[in-house]
């Protein structure tokens, strides 16, 4: 299957700052990812879609201007945490596919990225 | 999209085949069965998907009901490194394709 990456595979940080965390898809252009976020012995809970070149389309209840997406190209996507607190502490994992002739193909998930606030 | 059903939790001993049910029978037309798993601390591993023909590649077999209501997931030769959470997701494949996870099944290979 296609490879997705992430980075960094885990991060602590202060809380009131701001945290990045990178998407890659290595070997295809992804069109399409995903960000979804797990916390402990709970399922995924998807957090916004983005489009490369557009804005992200974000889940009911997820903020916008606290989880801000960037899908600049067709093989990077960021995520950036804003002013993190305790609460934000969590499993963050992206993943990507490729929309062909309105089909939107099969997704694969990075690794996912441990954050941890204190 | 659909919803899915599965067993919260299911034990298989190594070298046995591990069949995993999944439910869903408000499954549209146009939607696709797709099978994740997720061992421990990583992220989700696709595994295979069909729309309403059975499936085979190197991983596993999907075997879906004529009627499309149900599915399984046939891991046939289990190991250790199968323990891990299974999630049976159906999906459209056309505009966002979103995935939407549910609780999955456990299932945990003992020797």
């Amino acid at each position: 299957g296609a490879v997705v990456s992430q980075h960094p595979s885990w991060v602590i940080c202060k809380s009131g700052t701001s945290v990045k965390i990178e998407c890659r898809s290595l070997d295809f252009q992804a069109t399409t990812m995903f960000w979804y976020r797990q916390f402990p012995k709970q399922s995924l809970m998807l957090m916004a879609t983005s489009n490369e070149g557009s804005k992200a389309t974000y889940e009911q209840g997820v903020e916008k201007d606290k989880f801000l997406i960037n899908h600049a190209s067709l093989t990077l996507s960021t995520l950036t945490v804003t002013s993190a607190h305790p609460e934000d502490s969590s499993f963050y994992i992206c993943s990507a596919s490729n929309l062909l002739a309105g089909v939107q193909e099969t997704q694969y998930f990075g690794p996912g990225t441990r954050l941890l606030v204190l | 999209d659909a919803k899915t059903t599965q067993p919260t939790s299911m034990d298989c001993a190594e070298g046995r085949a591990a069949n995993l049910p999944c439910n869903h029978s408000t499954i549209s037309g146009n939607e696709y069965v797709y099978w994740y798993r997720q061992i421990h601390s990583q992220g989700p591993q696709y595994i295979i998907h069909g729309l309403k023909n059975n499936e085979t590649n190197e991983m596993a077999s999907l075997i879906i009901t004529e009627d499309r209501k149900s599915s399984t997931l046939i891991l046939p030769h289990a190991t250790l490194r199968d323990t891990a959470v299974y999630y049976c997701i159906v999906r459209v494949e056309y505009r966002w394709g979103k995935l939407q996870f549910g609780a999955g099944t456990q299932v945990v290979v003992t020797p």
